[in-house]
């Protein structure tokens, strides 16, 4: 088992709708999770960070975490073809040590 | 955000070279990383440094060292290329303490002939 699962895709959205992209990890004392965003040929960029349950909100991206579920998702309202990337989900087992576990990420494909 | 700068965007080197690929960041924090990037394999951890001259090895140090003699400077060395090598070297950053946040540089794509 991968210690963090992403779904590789492609999702496809049309422009204009919900994209929702989850993610599962196998350690359960994981303390951190983030989500970076990397265009083709680009380096992976920051989109949101989440420490605790529930949801965070930034913008039109919304992180979502449940600690008992192992589970981890981000939702991007009202997609725009600009969306198109791929998204990494990241997760941090041990905040002293600072390293991250990466999934394989999902490529997002919003159609106008 | 952190700035953080690579040396080179594309490298082309032949087989058994030396080569060097520079991470450099503009604020003082203390914990660096080198990552390689491969489709397929995603991101795997080559080495980190917590401060000057230490470092630790990730997930795949085997074929590279590391230097970090100033805060600012953590460099990537291939001490024999190959081809095996090839791939997109990620060099990233972790932000303020309490934070956590890693911020990457653009990358350097490297190809080994």
């Amino acid at each position: 088992q991968k210690e963090v699962e992403q779904n590789s895709g492609p999702l496809s959205v049309p422009e204009g709708a919900i994209a929702s992209l989850n993610c599962t990890y196998s350690d359960r004392g994981s303390q951190s999770f983030f989500w970076y965003r990397q265009y083709s040929g680009k380096s992976p960029e920051l989109i949101m960070s989440i420490y605790s349950n529930g949801d965070k909100e930034d913008g039109r991206f919304t992180a979502q975490l449940n600690k008992a579920s192992q589970y981890v998702s981000l939702l991007i309202r009202d997609s725009q073809p600009s969306d198109s990337a791929t998204y990494l989900c990241a997760v941090m087992k041990r905040v002293d040590t600072g390293k991250l576990i990466f999934g394989q990420g999902t490529t997002l494909q919003v159609k106008p | 955000d952190v700035k953080v700068t690579q040396s080179s965007r594309y490298l082309v080197k032949r087989t058994g070279e030396k080569v060097f690929l520079e991470c450099v960041q503009d604020m003082d924090h203390e914990n660096m990383f080198w990552y390689r990037q491969d489709p397929g394999l995603g991101l795997r951890l080559i080495y980190f440094s917590y401060d000057v001259k230490m470092k630790e090895k990730g997930d795949i140090p085997e074929g590279y060292s590391v230097s970090r003699e100033k805060k600012e400077r953590f460099s990537l060395i291939l001490e024999s290329a190959s081809t095996n090598q090839t791939s997109m070297y990620l060099c990233a950053v972790q932000g303020r303490k309490g934070d956590n946040e890693q911020f990457f540089g653009p990358g350097t794509r490297l190809t080994v002939l």
